[in-house]
């Protein structure tokens, strides 16, 4: 079974510019989370989907953040205007099993350098 | 004061050492217990997830929750050098899928 996919691996951007990460969940998984881990600092949540509902974004930084998952298939993560404090590195994990915990199955990361 | 705390490290043992790995926290509310292992560019990689208090072995690994003391730990019996990465443990609340992360702590396997 293909683990979670993130693209791309690594984006270098200007202040200002506009960035788009992907995530293609496990096949069959119908829960799927960002997390973002800044330097230094523990991996935070950003959101949760339920297919293509979000359940739970309450770790979105700001509104320069936005998450979509149409189709309840993969989702994307655009930062419009990217600002410097955004760098790090963002990770998509799915799980499958609803109405309780399950392990999450997390991706590579992309990681974000903003200049 | 942060949710969970780990300590960050770096921990450096010889080869074939009994590792020992630790969080705290201090939300009572946790329930689920995971441990992840972390190597360089990689993204989180599971290794257990357990849910009640006791200890749970898998292998070369065995963890271990005291809810009791908000405590967990994570042994590694007979370390390798291809044990060396970055642990994480995590934590969440019945019923979400909120996890909350410790730091993490950098092992190194010394062959």
């Amino acid at each position: 079974e293909a683990g979670v996919t993130q693209f791309p691996s690594h984006s270098v951007i200007e202040k200002g510019q506009t960035v788009t990460l992907r995530c293609d969940p496990i096949s069959g998984h119908d829960n799927l989370y960002w997390y973002r881990r800044v330097m230094g600092k523990e991996i935070k949540f950003l959101l949760h989907f339920v297919k293509e509902s979000k359940q739970d974004e309450s770790g979105m930084p700001n509104n320069r953040f936005l998450a979509e998952r149409t189709g309840g298939t993969y989702s994307t993560l655009k930062v419009q205007p990217a600002e410097l404090e955004d760098s790090g590195v963002y990770f998509c994990a799915s799980s499958h099993l609803t109405g309780n915990n399950s392990p999450l199955h997390f991706g590579n990361g992309t990681r974000l350098t903003v200049t | 004061q942060k949710e969970v705390e780990q300590d960050p490290g770096p921990l450096s043992v010889p080869e074939g050492a009994i590792v020992s790995l630790n969080c705290t926290y201090s939300n009572s509310a946790f329930q689920y217990f995971m441990w992840y292992r972390q190597y360089s560019r990689k993204g989180p990689e599971l290794l257990m997830y357990t849910y009640s208090s006791g200890n749970k072995e898998d292998g070369r690994f065995t963890a271990q929750v005291d809810k009791s003391s908000k405590y967990i730990s994570l042994f590694i019996r007979d370390s390798q050098p291809s044990d060396s990465a970055t642990y994480l443990c995590a934590m969440s609340i019945t019923g979400t899928y909120k996890y909350i992360f410790g730091t993490g702590t950098r092992l190194k396997v010394l062959a």
